[in-house]
């Protein structure tokens, strides 16, 4: 079974700090998506990385994906507390095959 | 809004009751799946369907069964409903597999 690990599982911050949020596995993956999912939500799709070591922004979030594109990495600047939420990467293997990771529960605090 | 519909909302079941959970998107989009997510075992997929007439099995399929009705819709069904399938049960599509996904906003179901 393939895994892909997310740490930390729980982060709670104060408003203006930076967080980085890592996601890891020991398989090679297509590529890797970042979602975001707020209570009683689905999850929404933030970036898709594609190269390794590609590196992308949305604004105050950019997301790198590892060289051997195994592992991806999440850096908020200056969080707000609207970027309170579930962090989830996903690593895509075949054409409809997604690896979820468990999480990363992120509480920005005013 | 565009996007995927999923009803109903919440849900409870005794033991042994059949349910149909409904999707339907307004995208266009060719894929579609059904997942279920509980607390620290993320999101697992549980059957897609790639495109109008096909459906797959994916990680945890037992005791589910679905259909893809038209492009638009793809309903998941328990037929006998057991405690182990709470959870919350979300609905996604995408325009080909390789696609990022568009979530419906859940269905969270009880089996008492």
């Amino acid at each position: 079974t393939q895994l892909l690990e997310q740490s930390p599982q729980f982060l709670s911050i104060q408003e203006g700090e930076n967080l980085t949020v890592y996601c890891n596995s020991s398989s090679v993956f297509s590529s890797l998506q970042w979602y975001r999912q707020e209570p009683g939500e689905g999850p929404v799709l933030l970036v898709t990385v594609v190269t390794g070591g590609e590196v992308k922004k949305l604004k105050r979030l950019t997301f790198q994906f590892g060289d051997a594109r195994k592992d991806s990495s999440l850096h908020i600047t200056a969080a707000q507390p609207g970027d309170t939420g579930l962090y989830l990467c996903a690593g895509v293997t075949g054409t409809y095959k997604y690896i979820f990771g468990t999480g990363t529960r992120l509480k920005v605090l005013a | 809004n565009a996007g995927v519909t999923q009803t109903p909302k919440f849900q409870v079941l005794k033991t042994g009751q059949s349910m149909t959970l409904q999707c339907a998107q307004d995208m266009n989009h060719n894929s579609m799946y059904w997942y279920r997510q509980d607390p620290g075992m993320g999101l697992r997929l549980i059957y897609y369907s790639a495109s109008e007439g096909t459906t797959d099995k994916g990680e945890v399929p037992n005791g589910y069964n679905v259909s893809r009705l038209n492009k638009r819709e793809f309903s998941l069904r328990l037929e006998s409903a057991a405690p182990s399938q709470t959870s919350v049960y979300f609905c996604a599509s995408s325009p080909y597999g390789l696609y990022g996904y568009t979530f419906g906003s859940g269905t969270r179901l009880t089996v008492v």
